[in-house]
Parts: structure tokens; C-alpha cells; sequence
């Protein structure tokens, strides 16, 4: 089934350690993005590309890295985890970076301690 | 900065009737509008879109309206149903933007 596949779906982390959440999509689909969703704040953009090799910041990068090395795969690493980084994690991509029909995969809960 | 918003974070209608979702818009640029629904445990779901070209769009008991004299979005859903209980998300996409604004959500609670 096409879509989007996130792991894991939940962790667990202790403050200070490296944790990297992968994105892997299976549509071709030219851009892909990364979000948090916090209660009451909805989702806010983390980092995006718009073509494998390309990244760019969004509404709130600061403690997140992001790459593209192909067109399937956008890993999100928080290099040092803190307790603010406590949320859930969506991954979304659309065919063109002029965001026609996102789609999302199931998010990671991701609870940093 | 520019952003999208709710005026109603919780909305609960009896199974059958009609539900309206609304939603307000700040950015003036904004040209594609999106409703997303996202159940409970789960990442958003494409619902219906609508470019500001137009006012009205149908899908399956869905209708979108957009009034861009008031910057104002708004969700109809038709004869709502229990697996229609979700937080529904309106989003813009100001022209060849490379994001999607979201707002906060509205609860939509469906009695039986």
C-alpha cells in the first residue's frame, strides 16, 4: 500500500541523547516535510525539502537536523534531546513543493525525560 | 506572522444532523485552502481542497465554502456519523509557497 512509513512509532528518550526518527515514502513524490504537534499549537513545520538534496528551515528548526540524500527517505535527528522536544512527529510529502494534498504518515510520540 | 485559526475549538452535534467547521484566515496571499481530519491516534487525512478561484467545492458530504471578502473558511459536513469524530484542521498554501500554515483544530464530537 502506498503511503508514508514512520519508526518508531513511540520512544522514550533521555535528555541529552541522539535520536533520529525516519521518514520513508514509497509515491515519488517530490517534497516532504517534517511537523510537531503540540496540543493546542497544531502542527507547526520543522524542516522541508523540496527535491532530494535540497533542505530548508520551517517554523521551529532550532534542535533539529534533517537530510535528503534520495527521493524516499527524510530522516529527522535531534542531536540532543530536551524535555521541550516532547511531542508528536508527523512526516508528510506531496508531489509538487506547493503543498497539493499532503500526505501524512502515522507520527511518532516521541516522550523526552 | 501570518496564520490560520478556529473559532471553535469543540464542536458536538447529534448523529444525523449537519456540522459546520469554521475557520478563520489572516494571510491575504493565500491561495489554496486544505481540511484536513485526524482521528485519534493518527496523522491528518486529506479531506477536500479548494483554490481561491472559487467559493464553493462539494465531495462526498462535504462541502467547502471560502468568502475571501472576510478571509473566512468553512467545513459542512452532511448527515455527520459517529466515525466522522475527529479534530478537523483547515490549511493555506499562499501561491508557490513550499508549506502548508495549519490551524489549532476544532473537536468535532458526534452523539449518538
Amino acid at each position: 500500500i502506498a503511503g508514508i512509513t514512520q519508526a518508531p512509532t513511540s520512544q522514550i528518550l533521555a535528555a541529552g541523547r541522539r535520536m533520529t526518527l525516519r521518514c520513508t515514502q514509497d509515491m515519488r513524490h517530490n517534497a516532504m516535510y517534517w511537523y510537531r504537534q503540540d496540543l493546542g499549537l497544531g502542527l507547526r513545520l520543522i524542516h522541508y525539502s523540496n527535491t532530494a538534496g535540497t533542505t530548508g528551515k520551517g517554523e521551529v528548526p532550532d534542535g533539529y537536523s534533517v537530510s535528503r540524500a534520495n527521493t524516499d527517505d527524510f530522516p529527522l535527528t535531534l542531536a540532543s534531546a530536551v524535555p521541550s522536544q516532547t511531542s508528536v512527529y508527523f512526516c508528510a510529502s506531496s508531489r509538487e513543493p506547493w503543498g497539493y494534498g499532503y500526505t501524512f504518515g502515522s507520527g511518532t510520540r516521541l516522550t523526552v525525560v | 506572522g501570518e496564520s490560520v485559526g478556529l473559532h471553535l475549538p469543540t464542536l458536538s452535534v447529534q448523529e444525523g444532523d449537519n456540522s459546520i467547521i469554521n475557520c478563520a484566515y489572516s494571510n491575504s496571499a493565500s491561495d489554496y485552502f486544505i481540511w484536513y481530519k485526524q482521528e485519534s491516534g493518527k496523522g491528518p487525512q486529506f479531506i477536500i481542497d479548494i483554490r481561491s478561484n472559487m467559493d464553493k467545492r462539494q465531495g462526498q458530504r462535504v462541502t467547502v465554502l471560502l468568502n475571501k471578502t472576510v478571509k473566512h473558511l468553512s467545513l459542512q459536513i452532511a448527515a455527520t456519523q459517529p466515525g466522522d469524530s475527529a479534530v478537523y484542521f483547515c490549511a493555506e498554501n499562499e501561491e508557490y509557497g513550499n508549506k502548508l500554515v495549519f490551524g489549532a483544530g476544532t473537536i468535532l464530537r458526534v452523539k449518538s
